[in-house]
């Protein structure tokens, strides 16, 4: 069964500084998606970004960009020049090609500092 | 937009009730979810459903049930509630064959 791994289950930055969020995950598929979403305190989980496993290039999205390193499955997201709003739960997730589920890890709670 | 709707932001039951957890997507998503969210769990599947009538366990079902009448309306009940479903519940749709999740705003619901 897939699993996914957040090691860091709190984490805090800088205002303008740059963090970056872990992720393992176990799978023996060759294709697949992976995910961060971002979760605020509003509640609504609103999707960062997405990693293709097929696609060797890394992901960005204006300041959020992954580390994806298929071989070793890791899957990092990196926040540049934070910002308050960037406060909330960070959960990372997995889906395979059978598209029946989306699977999350644990999440990390990433904190802004002024 | 994507819209998914749950039908209640915060739900306080008493154990025995049946509870029923309400969603709605109004872009013709084929598969739907609903999850449990706790602190230090993540998300955790309860079920999901690929189409009108169709339901599939997820990892857990157990003192859940759901319906989908319609394609646009995904609901969770629970049967007779006890304290540690206590819990946030969200429900989720995605489409085709991209597995991108749209989420509702999710229920935080106490059974007392």
């Amino acid at each position: 069964a897939q699993t996914v791994t957040q090691s860091q289950p709190e984490m805090s930055v800088q205002e303008a500084e740059t963090v970056t969020l872990s992720c393992t995950y176990d799978t023996s598929e060759s294709d697949y998606y992976l995910f961060w979403y971002k979760q605020p305190p509003s509640r609504q989980m609103i999707l960062v970004i997405r990693q293709e496993a097929y696609k060797q290039q890394n992901a960005t999205e204006n300041r959020f960009s992954v580390n994806f390193q298929k071989a070793a499955k890791s899957f990092s997201l990196k926040i540049s020049d934070s910002q308050l709003g960037d406060a909330a739960m960070y959960f990372c997730a997995y889906s395979g090609t059978s598209y029946d589920k989306v699977i999350f890890g644990p999440g990390t709670s990433l904190s802004v500092i002024p | 937009d994507v819209k998914v709707t749950q039908s209640s932001r915060y739900l306080v039951k008493r154990t025995g009730e049946k509870v029923f957890l309400e969603c709605v997507q109004d872009m013709d998503h084929e598969n739907m979810f609903w999850y449990r969210q706790d602190p230090g769990l993540g998300l955790r599947l309860i079920y999901f459903s690929y189409d009108v009538k169709m339901k599939e366990k997820g990892d857990i079902p157990e003192g859940y049930s759901v319906s989908r009448e319609k394609k646009e309306r995904f609901s969770l009940i629970l049967e007779s509630a006890s304290t540690n479903q206590t819990s946030m519940y969200l429900c989720a749709s995605t489409y085709g064959r991209v597995p991108e999740a749209f989420f509702g705003q999710g229920t935080r619901l106490t059974v007392v």
